[in-house]
């Protein structure tokens, strides 16, 4: 079964500083590779994608970083504050028809004051 | 808009006692999804319906029926819960032709235990 393996579990941050969360994949179905940001009770809510083509996105103070030949990508929280603390996915498309994602295990990010 | 609605949004059940899970949809998607989310695991596919009148299994199927009613509505029916089942299910859907990577919605939930 395709897995996507992610880290760290868990992330404590100060205020302003810098959160990175990493995955690394199997597929190589060729589709976009998005971040999830939940909150406590909520659904997760799409953060930012990126396709196997690029190899950097940037959209305000989140930024993904893609790296196909090592099969892995990673999230940058720039100037983290208290209120991007949530739970963080990443995701792989699996391919085989049906528009499938295959999810990280999550990342509880915490940013303190 | 609402966007994806599932209900109810709490359950407790009996070990042996049927219910069903309701997700409707009022994007015009045409994919639809169930997924379920347990501590330290993620989120697992169980179902997936890939437009009106089609249904696959998932990663994790077994337990668990659905029905894709027509284009808004895909139900989950658990005929005999048991304590495995406990956890937390979300219901999602494109748009046919987008990718679920890039554009795929989540509803916000159905809380559920059986004791």
């Amino acid at each position: 079964q395709q897995q996507v393996k992610q880290s760290p579990q868990s992330l404590i941050v100060q205020k302003g500083g810098i959160s990175i969360i990493n995955c690394a994949y199997e597929n190589t179905a060729f589709d976009y590779f998005p971040w999830y940001q939940q909150f406590p009770g909520k659904g997760p809510a799409l953060l930012i994608a990126i396709r196997p083509d690029v190899s950097e996105k940037k959209e305000g103070r989140f930024t993904i970083s893609f790296n196909k030949s090592a099969k892995q990508f990673s999230l940058h929280i720039m100037d983290s504050q208290p209120g991007d603390s949530a739970t963080y996915f990443c995701a792989s498309p699996r391919g085989g028809g049906g528009n499938k994602l295959t999810f990280g295990t999550g990342t509880q990010l915490k940013v303190e004051l | 808009n609402a966007g994806v609605t599932q209900t109810p949004k709490f359950q407790v059940l009996k070990t042996g006692q049927s219910m069903t899970l309701q997700c409707a949809q009022d994007m015009n998607h045409n994919s639809m999804y169930w997924y379920r989310q347990d501590p330290g695991m993620g989120l697992r596919l169980i179902y997936y319906s890939a437009s009106e009148g089609t249904t696959d299994k998932g990663e994790v199927p077994n337990g668990y029926n659905v029905s894709r009613l027509n284009k808004r509505e895909f139900s989950l029916r658990l005929e005999s819960a048991a304590p495995s089942q406990t956890s937390v299910y979300f219901c999602a859907s494109i748009l046919q032709g987008e990718s679920a990577g890039n554009t795929i919605y989540f509803g916000e939930g159905s809380w559920l235990t059986v004791v």
